[in-house]
């Protein structure tokens, strides 16, 4: 069965900072990882995800994450950080056979701070 | 194209009732997944039905039961209710394939009460 673990329930960043947000897989399988934001009292929306080939993957909102078989990881980050970007953050993992069964890590809530 | 959408937005309900969940997913799309979000448990899987067949299934007991219909809305049941049936309950659709690595598309969810 495959997991997810994000490190930090709780991230803080100052307005035009670098926002890294880690998440860490196990797949037996090669996996498709996604990154999902939801805002409050919202569903889900996917920010970015990695099926196959490049290994940087850029998404919406000047997000991206890399795919990193060799550490299990698929860190999200942005290069400066918004107030807009305060939400939670979700990663999550699929494997092939799996049908559209997603994975979720239990999530990091970012603060952006003035 | 409209977003998928859930009804209701807010739901009570009191221990050992029954109660029923709608989804409608965007036009065309073809599979319907449904999630369990509690802050206890996180967000879990709790079944997917694509084409009115049920292709996957969760770790959740009997009492927690779906269909799809040939337009492919949705709709989920729990029987007799339980305080930990509280919960958001989020819908999620995907591009007409149904494959994996197409984009799930999320409802804002139904809020669950259970008193």
């Amino acid at each position: 069965a495959q997991s997810v673990t994000q490190l930090g329930s709780h991230v803080s960043v100052s307005e035009g900072a670098l926002v890294l947000l880690r998440c860490n897989y196990s797949s037996s399988v090669p996996p498709y990882l996604f990154w999902y934001v939801q805002y409050p009292n919202q569903g889900l929306q996917l920010l970015l995800k990695y099926t196959t080939g490049a290994t940087l993957v850029k998404g919406i909102n000047g997000f991206e994450a890399e795919f990193k078989k060799s550490e299990t990881s698929f860190h999200l980050t942005k290069p400066s950080a918004h107030m807009s970007d305060a939400a939670e953050y979700f990663c999550a993992v699929s494997v092939p056979g799996g049908g559209n069964k997603l994975t979720f890590g239990t999530g990091t809530q970012l603060k952006v701070e003035l | 194209k409209a977003g998928v959408t859930q009804t209701p937005r807010y739901l009570i309900k009191t221990r050992g009732q029954q109660v029923t969940l709608s989804c409608s997913p965007i036009s065309g799309h073809r599979s319907v997944s449904w999630y369990q979000q509690t802050p206890g448990q996180g967000l879990q899987f709790l079944f997917e039905y694509f084409s009115e067949t049920q292709r996957n299934k969760g770790n959740f007991p009997g009492r927690f039961s779906g269909r799809q219909f040939s337009n492919s809305r949705s709709e989920m049941n729990v029987s007799t209710l339980e305080l930990g049936d509280s919960a958001l309950y989020l819908c999620a659709s995907s591009s007409p394939g149904g494959g994996v690595t197409d984009t799930q598309y999320f409802g804002p969810g139904t809020r669950l009460t259970v008193l």
